[in-house]
């Protein structure tokens, strides 16, 4: 099975500033790679799929790079509401879903 | 609107059971993979269950053989049942939509607390 694994574990920025966010995987996955974001007391939302594809409605600050096994998560310009837990996700027919354990940015 | 929204969630005893369901609007559960996620309080998220537009469903290890994913087309709703409750089974459960292979619909979530 695919393992994600994400860091760091804590990111804590200043708004304005940028947040690089890794997210590693075990064994290529393609581009087949997610990137939600999680504020506390929601559910996830849908960020980036395809590594790099931004989903409806979501702003230009957020990009997503990487291919295989490694990828990036970008926010330039950290804004209040950006402040929140991003995981990443992989998927597989019959494996199903992995999730990455996550990473929070919280204000420095 | 196109959402969804999970209900059925609630306290039982370890080794009881809970049917979780998630109806669908705005869009069918027949022509869409559907797929449960959970979080334990203060945790990650774990996925739990699949079930394509096929019929095929895939199940978490930490699941199979006590959950079982479901769909009833004229209720346009996913369910998943889940037996054999454990301590470790308390979570939020979130119903979402996978869009190929991604989540691009999510409920709130119902939570399962599972306590004597």
């Amino acid at each position: 099975d695919i393992v994600l694994t994400q860091s760091p574990g804590t990111l804590s920025l200043s708004p304005g500033e940028r947040a690089t966010l890794s997210c590693r995987a075990s064994q290529s996955v393609s581009s087949n790679l997610a990137w939600y974001q999680q504020k506390p007391g929601q559910a996830p939302r849908l960020l980036i799929y395809d590594a790099s594809s931004r989903a409806a409605g979501i702003p230009d600050r957020f990009s997503g790079s990487g291919s295989e096994t490694d990828f990036t998560l970008t926010i330039n310009r950290l804004e209040p509401e950006d402040f929140a837990v991003y995981y990443c996700q992989q998927y597989g027919r019959s494996s199903g879903l992995t999730f990455g354990p996550g990473t929070k940015v919280d204000i420095k | 609107d196109v959402q969804v929204v999970e209900s059925g969630g609630g306290l039982v005893q370890p080794g009881g059971s809970l049917r979780l369901s998630c109806a669908a609007s705005g869009f069918t559960v027949s022509s869409n993979d559907m797929n449960w996620v959970r979080q334990a309080p203060g945790k990650g998220l774990e996925w739990v269950s699949i079930i394509y537009k096929g019929g095929d469903t895939y199940y978490a290890d930490s699941v199979k053989g006590r959950f079982t994913i479901s769909r009833d087309y004229s209720k346009n709703t996913v369910y998943l049942q889940t037996n054999s409750l454990r301590a470790e089974d308390t979570a939020v459960y979130f119903c979402a939509r996978v869009h190929y292979g991604y989540l691009d619909i999510w409920g709130k979530g119902t939570t399962v607390t599972v306590s004597s």
